[in-house]
């Protein structure tokens, strides 16, 4: 099955700095790459997602990276602000089911 | 709006004693997961319906069971309740884009379970 790694564990960053989460993946069938955030007590929530057929996107301060041929990804938050501070869990699917990184708690310092 | 319903949001049960969490969508998605999440750890997924096709995960304990009726409701139920079992428990749903064959899913807000 699909194996998916995710470093750090833990992230502390200042306020106004970037944060990057990096993930791995071991099955070359994976096509689907989503990311969720979530916040102390509540549901994960996608943020960004990204598939096989594109290498970047971007929404506002969130981008998502993926490198096929290495098979790794990478979350990007730009100008980080204390609402950014939950965990976030990465994710790889080549079909409805998702394996799940075992999740980074970002920080942000005031 | 549209979105996934988990009853109750907080559930105490004693040692031992059957509990049934339950799960509604008014999405129509085809896919329903039931997930158990610990403090700190990833989402783990115990097993989904695909339509009315029930897939257990093999490392799922025999205690779990789950039921779905219809399209818009299912239900997890444990059987007799360990003090292990206590945890966050996340319905969530999904749906084929048939553009892209991705699975977007999406949670419920949860229940929380303790054993007493």
């Amino acid at each position: 099955g699909e194996n998916v790694e995710q470093h750090p564990s833990t992230l502390s960053v200042q306020e106004g700095d970037s944060a990057v989460i990096k993930c791995t993946y071991s099955d070359s069938a994976s096509n689907y790459f989503p990311w969720y955030k979530q916040e102390l007590g509540k549901r994960p929530q996608l943020i960004i997602d990204i598939r096989s057929n594109v290498g970047e996107k971007k929404d506002q301060r969130i981008a998502v990276t993926l490198n096929k041929t290495a098979k790794h990804f990478s979350l990007h938050i730009t100008e980080t602000q204390p609402e950014d501070s939950a965990v976030y869990f990465c994710a790889a699917s080549s079909d409805y089911k998702l394996s799940f990184g075992a999740g980074t708690t970002v920080t942000v310092r005031a | 709006d549209a979105m996934v319903i988990q009853n109750p949001r907080y559930q105490v049960t004693q040692f031992g004693k059957p509990v049934t969490l339950s799960c509604s969508q008014t999405l129509n998605h085809n896919v329903m997961y039931w997930y158990q999440q610990k403090s700190s750890q990833a989402p783990k997924l115990l097993f989904h319906y695909y339509d009315k096709d029930f897939n257990n995960e093999a490392d799922t304990p025999d205690n779990f069971q789950s039921r779905r009726p219809n399209t818009s409701f299912c239900f997890l139920d444990i059987r007799s309740p360990g003090l292990g079992d206590a945890a966050m428990y996340l319905c969530a749903t999904s749906i084929p884009r048939a553009t892209t064959s991705s699975y977007e899913q999406y949670f419920g807000p949860g229940t929380r379970l303790t054993v007493t």
